[in-house]
């Protein structure tokens, strides 16, 4: 599986949009990208995933670039329930691994 | 749906101690995983199971580590005799392999504690 690099944290206003990248340069072309995220203490949370098309949900939209090499989350009004680990995965589409790396800190604030 | 269901939720044991940590995967989903999570080497998938069979224990720390899925609603991921490095938060997670939406499901996780 390709790897992915993510900057280790971000801030973020509340109401404003949280805009998280997430570089994966050595993707293939049956290699999908998949966020999630883990809130304290809790489990790790599917938000959304996409192969090259840009793709959106009622929690975040997934822009991914031409080249496929890096790609954007975006949670449109982040709220403080949103401060979490964001993690940015790579996955073939013929495994079932997924293999989480460091992620993104996420501090929303007041 | 009440999602994936682990027990205990905490534990705490002694060194040489047995460990028993349960999961029951979410109803219809045919793929279990199990997951440790520790400061130092974060959340690392030990093994997966599809219709019950193991399909990557890879990640199994060693011997004293043994997982078993009876049926499609149970698994259970033993400890024996545990160490206190296997103190971490271990996450069960399922899913529906085989469709166009594969997302895994995980569980609030089971904090152990291995004095």
């Amino acid at each position: 599986d390709a790897k992915t690099t993510q900057p280790p944290s971000m801030d973020c206003a509340e109401g404003r949009a949280a805009n998280l990248p997430c570089n994966h340069s050595t993707i293939s072309g049956n290699e999908y990208v998949y966020w999630y995220r883990q809130i304290h203490s809790q489990g790790p949370q599917y938000i959304i995933h996409g192969l090259k098309n840009n793709e959106t949900n009622e929690m975040a939209s997934l822009i991914i670039t031409e080249d496929r090499k890096s790609s954007t989350l975006i949670l449109p009004h982040a709220t403080l329930r949103d401060t979490a680990v964001y993690y940015c995965i790579v996955r073939a589409y013929n495994t079932d691994k997924l293999i989480f790396g460091t992620g993104t800190r996420l501090q929303v604030f007041p | 749906d009440a999602g994936v269901i682990q027990s205990p939720r905490h534990e705490v044991t002694e060194m040489g101690q047995e460990v028993t940590l349960r999961c029951k995967p979410i109803s219809g989903h045919n793929s279990l995983f199990w997951y440790r999570q520790t400061m130092m080497r974060g959340l690392e998938l030990l093994i997966y199971f599809n219709n019950n069979v193991p399909i990557d224990d890879s990640g199994m720390p060693e011997d004293r580590f043994s997982a078993k899925m009876p049926n499609a609603s149970f698994s259970t991921l033993k400890i024996q005799p545990s160490e206190p490095r296997d103190s971490a938060v271990y996450f069960c997670a399922s899913n529906l392999a085989g469709t166009t939406k594969e997302t895994q499901y995980f569980g609030p996780g089971t904090r152990l504690l291995v004095l």
